[in-house]
Formats: C-alpha cells, sequence, structure tokens
C-alpha cells in the first residue's frame, strides 16, 4: 500500500534562510507520480511540482528546488533564501500507476518563515 | 474563471443536520474527487467519480453520499451531522482516471464544515 511520511511537523526559520523539506514514500509500483503541493494560510492547494517515477533528474524553479532519488524514496523540498511568502504547509503526495490518479497526502510540514 | 468551484466556502450546522456541498469544473475533465482535511491537516480522499461513476469509495459512513449529476459536477451530501465531521472539505478534478504524465489534479478552494 502507498504511504507518504514528512516527518517535520513544524519548521520554523528566519527570513533569508535556506529550509529543506523532507519526504519520503512507500510503494510497490514501478510507475508513480510525486507531488508537492503548498497550502497559505488561506487555505487552498497551490500545485508545486509533479515527478515521474522514471525521471530522477531534480529541478529548479526559482527559489525552489526539488531532489528525487529513488534510492532513498525521497522527494525532498528545498526553498533557498526563505521569504515570509513562504510560509505555509507543504505537503508531500504520491499517485501509483495501479490505483488510477488518487493522492496519497502525508501528514504536512508546517513551515515559518519569521522575518 | 475559476476552474473547480465548490459552495458554499463556510458552512456552518447544528448535530444532527443534513446539509450539501456543490461542486462544479469547467476544465472538461472527466474525474473528479473528494477530500476531506481534518484538523491536524490530514488530508485523505473521500471518493472519486469518473464520467458520473463511482471509482473509490474510501470506507466513509453511508451518512456521506456524493452524487454526480454530469461529470462536470460532484457533490456531496452528508446526512445526521456529527461533531467528528466538522473538516475542510475540498473538490478535485483531473482530465482522466489513470494515473499519468499529465493528469494534474485541480483542488477547489474548499468548504469549511463547522458542526456544532
Amino acid at each position: 500500500a502507498q504511504k507518504v511520511t514528512q516527518a517535520q511537523t513544524e519548521i520554523s526559520v528566519v527570513e533569508k534562510e535556506d529550509v529543506t523539506l523532507d519526504c519520503v514514500y512507500e510503494t510497490r509500483d514501478t510507475t508513480y507520480y510525486l507531488f508537492w503541493y503548498k497550502q497559505p494560510p488561506s487555505g487552498e492547494l497551490v500545485f508545486l511540482i509533479r515527478r515521474n517515477s522514471f525521471d530522477e533528474q531534480n529541478e529548479i524553479s526559482g527559489r525552489y528546488s526539488w531532489n528525487f532519488q529513488k534510492s532513498t524514496s525521497s522527494f525532498n523540498f528545498t526553498i533557498t533564501a526563505s521569504q515570509v511568502v513562504d510560509s505555509a504547509v507543504y505537503f508531500c503526495a504520491l499517485s501509483e500507476e495501479t490505483s488510477g490518479s488518487r493522492l496519497t497526502f502525508g501528514e504536512g510540514t508546517q513551515l515559518t518563515v519569521n522575518p | 474563471d475559476t476552474a473547480v468551484s465548490q459552495t458554499p466556502k463556510y458552512l456552518v450546522t447544528q448535530m444532527g443536520n443534513d446539509k450539501s456541498i456543490k461542486c462544479e469544473q469547467n476544465l472538461g475533465h472527466d474525474t473528479m474527487y473528494w477530500y476531506k482535511q481534518d484538523s491536524k491537516k490530514f488530508l485523505k480522499i473521500m471518493f472519486s467519480y469518473n464520467n458520473k461513476e463511482l471509482i473509490i469509495n474510501e470506507t466513509v459512513p453511508n451518512r456521506f453520499s456524493p452524487k454526480s449529476p454530469d461529470k462536470a459536477h460532484l457533490n456531496l451530501h452528508i446526512n445526521s451531522l456529527e461533531l467528528g465531521d466538522s473538516a475542510v472539505y475540498f473538490c478535485a478534478s483531473s482530465p482522466q482516471l489513470t494515473s499519468g504524465p499529465n493528469n494534474e489534479q485541480f483542488f477547489g478552494p474548499g468548504t469549511r464544515l463547522t458542526v456544532l
């Protein structure tokens, strides 16, 4: 059965610090997709990235970067030079090929960036 | 244009009442979902529908009954509301049922249900 674990419940940093949010997943499928979503205080879910299991290339988008490592079943998310607006709950999620497009979410990490 | 919309945004009601939450998507997607986010922020799938057909029913109590009159709408009716039903309910849609590289889920803004 699929499972996503985000061991960090809360992280607090000072503006301009770099921060990494951890995500570890479990799946028996060879084809699967990994996601990160952001939930700001306003409550909506904002899609950040999707990665398929055959593409281990790391990705960078502005201050955001993602490190996908199949060997450790991890899909970590790093914010460089954090800003107050990055304060949110971040969710890692998994979708397996054999389970259709349903998303299994991790518990979420509350990131607080202090000025 | 809102891609996935939900009404109402807030719903406060008494225990024992029956209430509905509506969801509409204008993306032409085949598949729609309901997720529940509890007080600890944990998000879990409840139902999925594909072309009006129920696909996933994730051990949700019978008091919850989704209804899909057409593939653009997936409403959630809840009977005999209980305190534990208080949560944020998110509707989502995706182009198709099967997992795939372009099968991203789009989420609605959420409905915060408070049962007193």
